[in-house]
């Protein structure tokens, strides 16, 4: 079955500093990944999608992934972290069109 | 523009009590998803449907049960509720014509309580 594994369930940052976020997928088929944002108290949204049209993706407020198949990842990264960043993310895959989200990581900033 | 709504926003329920929780979409969305979160398990699948009238389990179904009757509306039920079923739930919802790329938009989330 497909799945992803985020790795680290929390990451702090520096106001201006670089964030990345980890996810691997398992699949032996080119998989459907997705990167997801919920800020507190709020539903989640979606940040940005691979749809093999291209490798790196970008996504709503500066945020992009980069799919390495030879390394099975999907990691999430912006260059400059903000404080309106602080939130949990999820990635996600997925699966005859349902998604299997991994247990999500919370980022937050320092000022 | 509404989107997904969601109700009650909070609830605190005894065991053994029966509960529904209401999700409507305005989006004309045929598909539609109740997920369940919990702390370090991330979202888990409850129940989905297609397209009104069919409905199919998800990841961790029991306990749970669903209908839909119409496009708009997906109501998770709990017949007779345990603790273990505290959680923070959302619905949500997709146009499956896009595919498996498609976008699942998110309700505001239930947070219930089972004592």
């Amino acid at each position: 079955a497909q799945s992803v594994t985020q790795l680290g369930s929390h990451v702090s940052v520096s106001e201006g500093a670089l964030v990345l976020l980890r996810c691997n997928y398992s699949s032996s088929v080119p998989p459907y990944l997705f990167w997801y944002v919920q800020y507190p108290n709020q539903g989640l949204q979606l940040l940005l999608k691979y749809t093999s049209a291209a490798t790196l993706v970008k996504g709503i407020n500066g945020f992009e992934a980069e799919f390495k198949k030879s390394e099975t990842s999907f990691h999430l990264t912006k260059p400059s972290a903000h404080m309106s960043d602080a939130a949990e993310y999820f990635c996600a895959v997925s699966v005859d069109y349902k998604l299997s989200f991994g247990a999500g990581t919370t980022v937050t900033v320092r000022a | 523009i509404a989107g997904i709504t969601q109700a009650p926003t909070s609830q605190i329920l005894a065991a053994g009590r029966r509960m529904t929780l209401r999700c409507t979409q305005d989006m004309r969305h045929n598909a539609m998803y109740w997920y369940r979160q919990d702390l370090g398990l991330g979202l888990r699948l409850i129940h989905y449907s297609n397209t009104a009238g069919t409905t199919g389990k998800g990841e961790v179904p029991d306990g749970y049960s669903v209908s839909r009757a119409n496009t708009d509306d997906f109501p998770l039920t709990l017949a007779s509720a345990v603790p273990s079923q505290t959680s923070v739930y959302f619905c949500a919802s997709s146009d499956s014509a896009d595919g498996p790329y498609n976008e699942q938009f998110f309700g505001p989330g239930t947070r219930l309580t089972v004592l």
